[in-house]
């Protein structure tokens, strides 16, 4: 049982270029989430999905793409990488009954 | 929409010691969940503790407990017997219970640094 992983670990972009994060989680948790971690702040929430085929907007949805085409995957996708867009980046599943998110390991994102 | 105000940045104890976190929150739901999450260095966000707003009694995991108060809307973390270990950045953090997209919403507070010395 691994858990909520995230790939890949690190990442440096240049301004425009696209990437996808990678998230799986193998709870069979129907809802997950992604959040991004700024210097000195919380978390905040990207995108979320309370199953698959069903995604929805969160607190700073723009310049992010989200698709759930299966219960264990939920990649993020970046349109067009910007420097204010360099963060680390949070992927979380939600076990319902106990009402408890686990967070993967993070990925660390670098936009020149 | 809810918001967590954590007013400690930073925060220090001697080994051994207790230290208080302060947390509170303002929001108009009656169900919910409040967790602490705990990032240390490696930046893994872990679970230290969940409440739920319905239970009175305060929740306790070994050395880590909550002084919850609902009307307050007051949410705080005490650690006793401190550990170097325990030296990591808590965040508190609340969720909507209930059926619909509340599972996936966790909204944080800004953190607090906590430094415990030998």
């Amino acid at each position: 049982n691994a858990g909520v992983t995230q790939t890949p670990k690190f990442q440096v972009l240049k301004t425009g270029q696209s990437m996808t994060l990678q998230c799986a989680q193998d709870m069979n948790h129907e809802y997950m989430s992604w959040y991004r971690q700024d210097p000195g702040m919380g978390l905040r929430l990207i995108h979320y999905s309370v199953g698959a085929g069903i995604t929805d907007q969160g607190e700073v949805p723009n310049g992010y793409n989200v698709s759930r085409s299966t219960t264990e995957d939920f990649p993020l996708r970046l349109l067009s990488a910007a420097p204010s867009q360099t963060s680390v980046y949070f992927c979380a599943s939600t076990n319902r009954l106990l009402g408890t998110q686990y967070f993967g390991p993070g990925t660390r994102l670098l936009v020149l | 929409a809810q918001t967590v105000t954590q007013s400690q940045p930073e925060m220090s104890v001697q080994e051994a010691e207790t230290v208080t976190l302060s947390c509170t929150y303002d929001t108009s739901e009656s169900n919910y969940y409040l967790f602490w999450y705990k990032q240390p260095p490696s930046r893994q966000m872990i679970l230290v503790i969940r409440q739920e707003a319905y239970k009175q009694q305060n929740a306790t995991e070994n050395r880590f407990s909550v002084n919850f108060q609902k009307a307050a809307k007051s949410f705080s973390l005490k650690i006793s017997d401190s550990q170097l270990g325990d030296t990591a950045m808590y965040f508190c953090a609340f969720m909507k219970e209930g059926p619909g997209a509340s599972g996936s919403r966790l909204t944080f507070g800004e953190g607090t640094q906590l430094t415990v010395n030998p």
